[in-house]
């Protein structure tokens, strides 16, 4: 099945324990992308990657690192988590390298609390 | 700034009523606009998008959005509610940069359906 996955879908840790999060597509695409969601602020992107050769900051990046070290690959590392980067992360990923001329297909979501 | 404003945060409609969410945009050109639907738990799904040509785009679940130039409009309408849309529904507009391309949300409208 075409999908996008995310590990893990719920995570509770404590300020400054660094944490990953874990984004896998199996449908070849070129491009991916993490969003945060926040109530009453909609979906913010955090980083976006174009290709595994472009990788690049969105909306939100503070306090995020992202690798895009193979295709179907691309990683959200917390390396000090903070409280106010609790919310619910999303990753999602399109075909082709532009992010917006195609559908993207986002994963089921990851929801963080950061104690 | 470039935005994407959707008024109403919460609507309530009786199943077999028609639907309208609203959804403005502040860009210079048009953009590229979307309709993602996000049911409880889940991830975002496309349900229509709109790219050039005809402004009335038809989308999957019985959905359709009329893009109106002159006001900066998108918005999704359907002629008659189901139980099951009841879900939080985003309007996204994508944005063509020099640098990377952007996908930008409205805040979400949570749609409730009363029997």
């Amino acid at each position: 099945e075409a999908q996008v996955t995310q590990n893990p879908r719920y995570l509770i840790t404590v300020t400054g324990k660094k944490l990953t999060v874990t984004c896998s597509q199996n449908m070849n695409h070129e491009y991916m992308s993490w969003y945060r969601q926040d109530p009453g602020l909609g979906l913010r992107q955090i980083y976006y990657s174009m290709n595994v050769e472009v990788t690049d900051k969105g909306d939100v990046p503070e306090g995020y690192k992202v690798s895009r070290k193979e295709k179907r690959n691309f990683p959200l590392i917390l390396e000090s988590p903070s409280p106010n980067q609790t919310s619910l992360y999303f990753c999602a990923s399109s075909p082709g390298t532009s992010g917006i001329t195609d559908t993207q297909y986002f994963g089921p979501g990851t929801r963080l609390t950061v104690l | 700034a470039q935005s994407v404003t959707q008024p109403d945060i919460h609507i309530t409609v009786s199943e077999g009523a028609s639907l309208e969410l609203r959804c403005n945009y502040s860009y210079g050109a048009t953009p590229y606009l979307f309709w993602y639907v996000q049911s409880p738990g889940q991830g975002l799904q496309l349900l229509l998008k709109y790219f050039s040509g005809d402004t009335l785009v038809q989308g999957i679940k019985g959905f359709e959005a009329e893009f109106k130039r002159s006001q900066s409009s998108f918005n999704l309408r359907k002629p008659s509610v189901h139980w099951s849309d009841a879900a939080e529904y985003f309007c996204a507009v994508g944005l063509l940069m020099e640098y990377g391309n952007k996908l930008v949300f409205g805040a979400g409208t949570i749609l409730r359906v009363k029997s």
